[in-house]
């Protein structure tokens, strides 16, 4: 079974742009959870879509929103991108049907504004 | 206010030997952890995991120790590997106010395993 997916894997964007990445999840995951890693913080909970639905949402500002499509596939966007921005996207996807939902991790994409 | 505490950045061990990472939560709510090993440049991969009725789960080489009284739960690997040496993340989950669970990680121990 292919394992999470996750594009573009790089990406340089400069002060003010606004960025799109895209996470695909495990064939048959339903739940799709977004996080930001940067150096000394560890993974900060970003939000989770389940059947195209947020249902959990992180301390992040209004600038990062994400959606989630009929077949699981689920896009983050940040507007108005700042240089503290700069950091490694998780995507994590998961079953419902499991007694406790363990997260599956896509390789992320590295994100740096410049 | 950090609800799951990595509170060692880094540990060396020597290979054949026992690593011992720790991970430490406040929040009594949670009901489910679970370890995650990271290699630079790579998303996190799920390892071992554990639910709050139990105080064991051994998978391999990896041995996860959950002590609910005092809010401690304990990563073993042995013996420890070279291929071990990566970013071990402890994370918790509980139900949220909306009903469905979500991850609370630490900051990761850096593990490396010298021949």
């Amino acid at each position: 079974k292919a394992g999470v997916t996750q594009t573009p894997r790089y990406l340089i964007k400069t002060r003010g742009q606004q960025v799109t990445l895209s996470c695909s999840p495990i064939s048959g995951h339903r739940s799709v959870s977004w996080y930001q890693q940067t150096p000394g913080q560890g993974l900060q909970f970003l939000f989770e879509y389940f059947s195209e639905t947020q249902r959990n949402k992180g301390n992040f500002p209004g600038r990062f929103s994400g959606r989630q499509f009929s077949n699981s596939r689920s896009e983050m966007n940040v507007s108005t991108l700042e240089l503290g921005d700069s950091a490694l996207y998780l995507c994590a996807s998961s079953s419902p049907r499991e007694l406790q939902e363990t997260q599956y991790f896509g390789p992320g994409t590295r994100l740096l504004v410049l | 206010d950090q609800q799951v505490k990595q509170n060692s950045p880094s540990l060396s061990v020597q290979e054949g030997r026992i690593s011992i990472l720790n991970c430490d939560y406040t929040n009594s709510m949670f009901d489910y952890f679970l370890w995650y090993k990271k290699y630079p440049a790579e998303g996190p991969t799920f390892l071992i995991s554990i639910s709050s009725i139990k105080d064991k789960n051994e998978d391999g080489r990896f041995t996860v120790f959950l002590n609910k009284s005092a809010k401690h739960l304990s990563l073993h690997i042995v013996p420890s590997q070279p291929g071990d040496s990566a970013v071990y993340f402890c994370a918790a989950s509980a139900r949220g106010n909306s009903g469905y669970s979500t991850l609370t990680f630490g900051k990761g121990t850096m593990l490396l395993v010298s021949p």
